[in-house]
């Protein structure tokens, strides 16, 4: 069974704070990751993706990927009222396949 | 960035009626689709995967001949919801990679209401 689990939240953080994002993943065969925001009452949207150890930056957004620990997160630097929303992780066995999601983590961004 | 456009947007209906939802990828070839549903407030769920030009693989639970799905080019997927009743009013979502893509790209979705 490949599971991936996301705290639910809601997470509440101050405008400006740095919003961290957790996401663990049952199958070590896993080898893409994703993350993607979705608002309500919308279809979700890539944020990045990482298939590589370490940290991938870009902009405000870093995707961390710790594949001996199995899990991924998501550091939203400088939070912004515009970010609130769900935020789901998702993960890939290979190109062609499907991917699995989280439930996802709602973010508030408090102004 | 590649682009999944949906039709239509939204669609309400009457109990016992079919409704056939549109997924086509504007720019790229879209060699698997997923079709995907999500109540209010809960996760998405995979309804089904679809290659071009092969039968879809429907995940456990849903009824393959209520939710008929085609892949029959590269660019376009249809949904039809069969005999429609209200517990099958949702959000309706599909996405599309090409095959050597690592990311999947959704569109804009599909609410269904049934009366």
């Amino acid at each position: 069974q490949k599971e991936v689990e996301q705290n639910s939240g809601p997470l509440s953080v101050p405008e400006g704070a740095i919003a961290s994002l957790n996401c663990t993943y049952s199958d070590r065969g896993s080898q893409s990751f994703f993350w993607y925001r979705q608002y309500s009452g919308k279809s979700p949207e890539l944020i990045m993706f990482i298939y590589s150890n370490g940290d991938k930056e870009d902009g405000r957004f870093t995707a961390q990927l710790n594949k001996a620990s199995q899990y991924v997160s998501l550091l939203i630097r400088d939070s912004q009222p515009s970010d609130s929303a769900t935020y789901l992780c998702a993960v890939n066995y290979g190109t062609g396949n499907q991917f699995y999601f989280g439930t996802g983590t709602s973010l508030t961004v408090i102004p | 960035g590649a682009v999944v456009s949906q039709h239509p947007s939204w669609v309400i209906c009457k109990s016992g009626t079919s409704v056939k939802i549109e997924c086509r990828s504007l720019d790229f070839q879209a060699t698997t689709m997923f079709w995907y549903r999500q109540f209010p407030k809960q996760s998405l769920m995979l309804m089904a995967t679809s290659n071009e030009g092969s039968k879809a693989t429907y995940e456990q639970g849903v009824e393959k001949d209520k939710f008929l799905i085609n892949h029959a080019s590269l660019t376009l997927s249809t949904l039809t919801v069969t005999s429609a009743h209200p517990e099958d009013s949702s959000f309706y979502i599909c996405s599309a990679r090409d095959y050597h893509a690592h990311e999947q790209f959704f569109g804009p979705g599909t609410r269904l209401t049934v009366l």
